[in-house]
Order: structure tokens, then C-alpha cells, then sequence
């Protein structure tokens, strides 16, 4: 059974639009909540990371937002740019990674 | 710098071949690990390994074998290939096997077993 569920499987949104990912998890190990993005052909990238003791962290476009108690995590994607067209991925880390079943995010013209 | 590298990035086996597929990092990681990913479920670690010497098993280890004779390179077995085998393999490094540790991946290995 999957530790980190994430919704929703897909998403389009229009360029200059916000995307947003939800993941939440079962293991209260966890310590460390990275998100990858993948493109086509290529292997996963470290896109964004966050710790539990953090409530959020930006970078750039990026926003992880976290809710300890609820054990939640998610990602928002702000003005949404076509190269933003990708799979991304939430995880969960207590030394090895245990991923979410990704999120293929289209941004339209 | 050529980070994690995978080989080959295309298979096609027969049902019951074995085979190994190749990875190298040049980074001097400790960790290395090995995943599946298969739609709708992100990608599953198999085996990892912290250092050389050392393995261990994943979520879905049935089926492959590994060692780890050096630090640079930690080969994938699949033993006797079945069709439930066809995924993209992607192996992954980083300094450490702790948290906040940033996990670099390889490019991946398209397997296909018919």
C-alpha cells in the first residue's frame, strides 16, 4: 500500500494560472518531504524540499505548504508556464524515499 | 560531470533471460539505489545500498539481484525476466541515505519482456 497518496493523477491549467498538488502520508518517520518533477524521458529532479518543522517554504514559483497534523503536504505552482508541462512527484524521506504515484501537470498557451 | 549514469537505455527481452543493467556515479555517494516506475505508481525502490559491500532490500526486491563491489557502480540482476518486469528503471545516488540528503537519479533504463 502506498504511504504518500497524492492527488489529483492529472491537472491542465492555463499559462499564468496557479497548479496545486496534494499529497498526504501515513508515516510519522517521515522527516524530510521533497518534491521531484520529471520530464519526458528524463529521470526524476529535486524540484523543492521541506521539513516537518517548517509550515512552508517558496522558491521562486514554488510553494510547499505543510500541515503537520493533518499530515499533509502540497505544492503550488504559481503563474504556470508551459515548461512547468511535467509529472511531479511528492515523497516522503526517513533516509530511504517513498514516493507518491505522481501528478501530470499540462500548462496550456 | 557526468552524475548517475544508466546503460542501456533500451531492452527487449525474452521471458526467462537474465540480464544486468549498469549504473555508475562519479559523485564518490555512499547511497545508491535502485527504482521502478510503472504508471500510476510513482516509482518503487527495490534494493539500495549504503556503501560498498553493503545491500539491501527494498519494497519489491523479488526478481533482481544486487551487489555493490565498489562505490561507483551497483549493477541490477533480473534473474529470469518475466512480462511483470516490463518498467523504466531508474537508479539514483546521493552522499547519504538520510533525510535532506539531495537523491540524484540517472536518466533511466526502458525495459520491455515479451
Amino acid at each position: 500500500q502506498q504511504q504518500v497518496k497524492q492527488s489529483p493523477q492529472s491537472l491542465i491549467v492555463q499559462k499564468g494560472g496557479i497548479s496545486i498538488i496534494n499529497c498526504a502520508y501515513e508515516n510519522t518517520a517521515f522527516d524530510y518531504f521533497p518534491w521531484y518533477q520529471q520530464f519526458p524521458g528524463k529521470g526524476p529532479a529535486l524540484l523543492i524540499a521541506i521539513r516537518p518543522d517548517v509550515s512552508e517554504k517558496k522558491e521562486g514559483r514554488f510553494t510547499i505548504s505543510f500541515n503537520k497534523s493533518a499530515k499533509q503536504f502540497s505544492l503550488h505552482i504559481m503563474d504556470s508556464q508551459p515548461g512547468d508541462s511535467a509529472t511531479y512527484f511528492c515523497a516522503g524521506s526517513w533516509g530511504k524515499l517513498q514516493f507518491g504515484a505522481g501528478t501530470q501537470v499540462v500548462v496550456t498557451p | 560531470n557526468a552524475g548517475v549514469t544508466q546503460t542501456p537505455k533500451f531492452q527487449v527481452l525474452k521471458t526467462g533471460q537474465s540480464m544486468t543493467l549498469q549504473c555508475a556515479q562519479d559523485m564518490n555517494h555512499e547511497y545508491m539505489s535502485w527504482y521502478r516506475q510503472d504508471p500510476g505508481m510513482g516509482l518503487r525502490l527495490i534494493h539500495y545500498s549504503v556503501g560498498a559491500g553493503i545491500t539491501d532490500q527494498g519494497e519489491v526486491p523479488n526478481g533482481y539481484n544486487v551487489s555493490r563491489s565498489t562505490t561507483e557502480d551497483f549493477p541490477l540482476r533480473l534473474l529470469s525476466a518475466a512480462p511483470s518486469q516490463t518498467s523504466v528503471y531508474f537508479c539514483a545516488s546521493s552522499y547519504r541515505a538520510a533525510p535532506g540528503n539531495t537523491i540524484y537519479f540517472g536518466e533511466g533504463s526502458w525495459l520491455t519482456v515479451v
